[in-house]
């Protein structure tokens, strides 16, 4: 079945350690996302890619970072994680549907902790 | 800032009962999205209604959008236990409708 897949689905890592989160599609969709959720609140938009564009939201702090080699596959790095970056991280996809909306499609999340 | 702002925060029902939840957002929107999610999983999407539309069915899910109020609500008809689960409505925006913007959740408990 088509679907996205996200690698490893729990992550423990030290604080400051770099630390990468992956994410791979077999729905061949041009747009992924990650985001990022904490604790009984909303997933909260990192940033996306729209094919090879990387488009960053204004409040994503520097320490993230994402690669994008091919449709497939993106990576979500955290620099140095600190305490506050624990949280389940979600990757998205969606296929570019002008005018019809844009339905996601998400991975089952990697829970990050930070000790 | 957060487009969405979902009501009520929690709900408790019983099984068999019928589960609203509504969601209020602040621009103007292109579509409107509700998405399930199970404890500790990705989110699901469970329907969209474009700006245009004022109602929309899928099997037990109903799910209204009035843009002079900009606000919608999901109805789920004669909940189960496995509708057990946080329910989240999506906006896009005007200028980038492949964005979405998550309301806060309603977390809605099906008791058998």
């Amino acid at each position: 079945d088509a679907m996205v897949i996200q690698n490893p689905r729990y992550q423990v890592t030290q604080f400051g350690k770099p630390v990468t989160l992956s994410c791979s599609q077999t729905l061949n969709h041009n747009v992924m996302y990650w985001y990022q959720q904490k604790s009984s609140q909303a997933p909260k938009l990192l940033f996306h890619y729209y094919d090879k564009d990387f488009n960053n939201e204004a409040d994503t702090p520097d320490n993230f970072q994402s690669r994008r080699p091919n449709t497939s596959f993106c990576f979500l790095d955290i620099r140095s994680p600190g305490l506050g970056d624990a949280a389940m991280y979600l990757c998205a996809t969606s296929r570019d549907l002008p005018g019809q909306g844009y339905e996601q499609y998400f991975g089952p999340g990697t829970r990050l902790t930070v000790t | 800032s957060q487009q969405g702002e979902e009501d009520p925060q929690a709900l408790s029902i019983q099984e068999g009962e019928n589960a609203t939840m509504n969601c209020s957002y602040k621009t103007s929107i292109n579509n409107l999205q509700w998405y399930r999610q199970n404890s500790g999983r990705g989110l699901v999407h469970l329907i969209l209604i474009r700006s245009n539309e004022r109602e929309k069915h899928s099997g037990r899910l109903r799910v209204t959008l009035d843009t002079s109020k900009k606000s919608s609500s999901l109805l789920i008809t004669a909940s189960r236990a496995a509708d057990t689960a946080s329910y989240f409505c999506a906006t896009d925006g005007m200028d980038s409708s492949y964005k979405l913007i998550f309301g806060s959740g309603t977390r809605l408990l099906v008791r058998p």
